[in-house]
């Protein structure tokens, strides 16, 4: 069955610190998402891409979060200066059609320190 | 703004019984989808059922089904036979169906644990 990857699985940086999250969708996919999830709290919405640019974002993705498919292939979300607030579990998700629904990646997890 | 409640914060069930996890949603749309997902302690996201609001039949996965319940804004998962591998969190999503190419963003509950005592 098809999978979401996401690397790395545990990634540890200092406040401040850039860090770029990997994720590889499924091949035939149109949508991707980022979520994010702090430690014993609900999933929520960061942002969603289609067609090269971001359809839609939450109040969350301020100007430090950037996403980009910069391959075809591989989307990316980058935080350009890391706090300690962001540390939490980040999925990718992606999705063919809507009545379809999402396959999720399994997820990385950010401390920041 | 779509919001999505699980009142409850922590469920337990006996193994081979029968649990029922409720969720209410309040929405304005009349066309939208819902999910359960379940997330065990690997923190994977996991796609347990999912209903179409325009559809009346409740879905049905196996041991896992929905009771739909459109006019009360209800989507309430029953598990039956429950097994130890049925542990996790459980969450309840709402996606609409407004169309266009913003493809509709999930909102979570909080969440629910289920705990299987064998």
């Amino acid at each position: 069955e098809p999978e979401v990857t996401q690397t790395p699985s545990h990634q540890v940086t200092q406040m401040g610190q850039e860090v770029i999250l990997r994720c590889v969708p499924i091949s035939n996919h149109l949508y991707f998402y980022w979520y994010r999830q702090i430690l014993g709290q609900k999933v929520e919405f960061l942002v969603s891409f289609y067609n090269n640019e971001i359809s839609e974002k939450s109040e969350i993705f301020d100007d430090q979060f950037s996403v980009e498919r910069p391959d075809g292939s591989n989307f990316t979300l980058k935080i350009r200066s890391t706090k300690l607030e962001d540390s939490a579990m980040y999925f990718c998700a992606s999705a063919s059609r809507v009545k379809y629904g999402y396959t999720f990646g399994s997820g990385t997890r950010l401390t920041v320190v | 703004a779509q919001t999505v409640t699980q009142s409850q914060p922590e469920m337990s069930v006996q193994e081979a019984e029968t649990v029922t996890l409720s969720c209410t949603y309040d929405t304005s749309e009349s066309d939208y989808y819902l999910f359960w997902y379940k997330q065990p302690p690997s923190r994977q996201m996991i796609l347990v059922i999912r209903q179409e609001a325009y559809k009346q039949q409740n879905a049905t996965e196996n041991r896992f089904s929905v009771n739909f319940q459109k006019a009360a804004k209800s989507f309430s998962l029953k598990i039956s036979d429950s097994q130890l591998g049925d542990a996790a969190m459980y969450f309840c999503a709402y996606r609409g169906n407004a169309g266009g190419t913003s493809y509709g963003k999930l909102t979570f509950g909080q969440g629910t644990i289920l705990t299987v005592h064998p």
